[in-house]
């Protein structure tokens, strides 16, 4: 079984600033991570996907993830965020050779940036 | 773009009602999913079901049970409501083939349980 460890519940950073959102995982087997964002009284919203190739994925809102296999994290960052970026942040992961594609989700991380 | 609806934004129910909660999706995928979000705890899968009459239990199953028998809805019953069962629930869905496919979500219900 896989499971994802999200260390920080809640980030508060300024405006402007830089932020890095961590996400660390554990499985046996290969897997595909996801990051997902959820503002407020939404469903959750795809922000970025490692699938295969290269290790850095962007998004198109300024995100970007670096998949480290030797640590086994996906963390997210942002070098200058928004206030429209405050939101719960959710790193997910699926295995490789799971049929059903399920997903699992780490406990989340809630963004604050303040003016 | 993949259309996941869920029938109602806010329920309020009493305990002991049995509740349903409505899941629709518009692109034929055949896998779906059903989530509970508590603060702090992220999202536990209740019961997925990848084909029509077919589910298995997620993590959290106990006193849940659901129903697919289109492919395009999956329903979510609490067959006798508690408290504890008051959360965010959240509906997904995917492609069955291809796994490198992510998850599809509905902006989910909100349920309080009386």
């Amino acid at each position: 079984a896989q499971s994802v460890t999200q260390l920080d519940s809640q980030v508060p950073v300024f405006e402007e600033a830089p932020v890095e959102l961590r996400c660390n995982y554990s499985s046996s087997v290969s897997v595909y991570l996801f990051w997902y964002v959820q503002y407020p009284n939404q469903g959750l919203q795809l922000l970025l996907k490692y699938l295969s190739g290269s290790t850095l994925v962007e998004s198109i809102n300024g995100f970007e993830a670096e998949f480290n296999k030797s640590q086994t994290s996906f963390h997210l960052r942002k070098p200058s965020v928004h206030i429209s970026d405050t939101a719960e942040y959710f790193c997910a992961v699926s295995s490789r050779r799971d049929n059903f594609n399920k997903f699992y989700f780490g406990s989340g991380t809630k963004l604050n940036v303040k003016p | 773009d993949v259309k996941v609806t869920q029938s109602s934004r806010y329920l309020v129910k009493r305990t002991g009602e049995k509740v349903f909660l409505e899941c629709v999706q518009d692109m034929d995928h055949e896998n779906m999913f059903w989530y509970r979000q508590d603060p702090g705890l992220g999202l536990r899968l209740i019961y997925f079901s990848y084909d029509v009459k077919m589910k298995e239990k997620g993590d959290i199953p106990e006193g849940y049970s659901v129903s697919r028998e289109k492919k395009e809805r999956f329903s979510l019953i609490l067959e006798s409501a508690s408290t504890n069962q008051t959360s965010m629930y959240l509906c997904a869905s995917i492609l069955g083939q291809g796994r490198n496919q992510p998850q599809h979500f509905g902006d989910g219900t909100r349920l309080s349980i009386l």
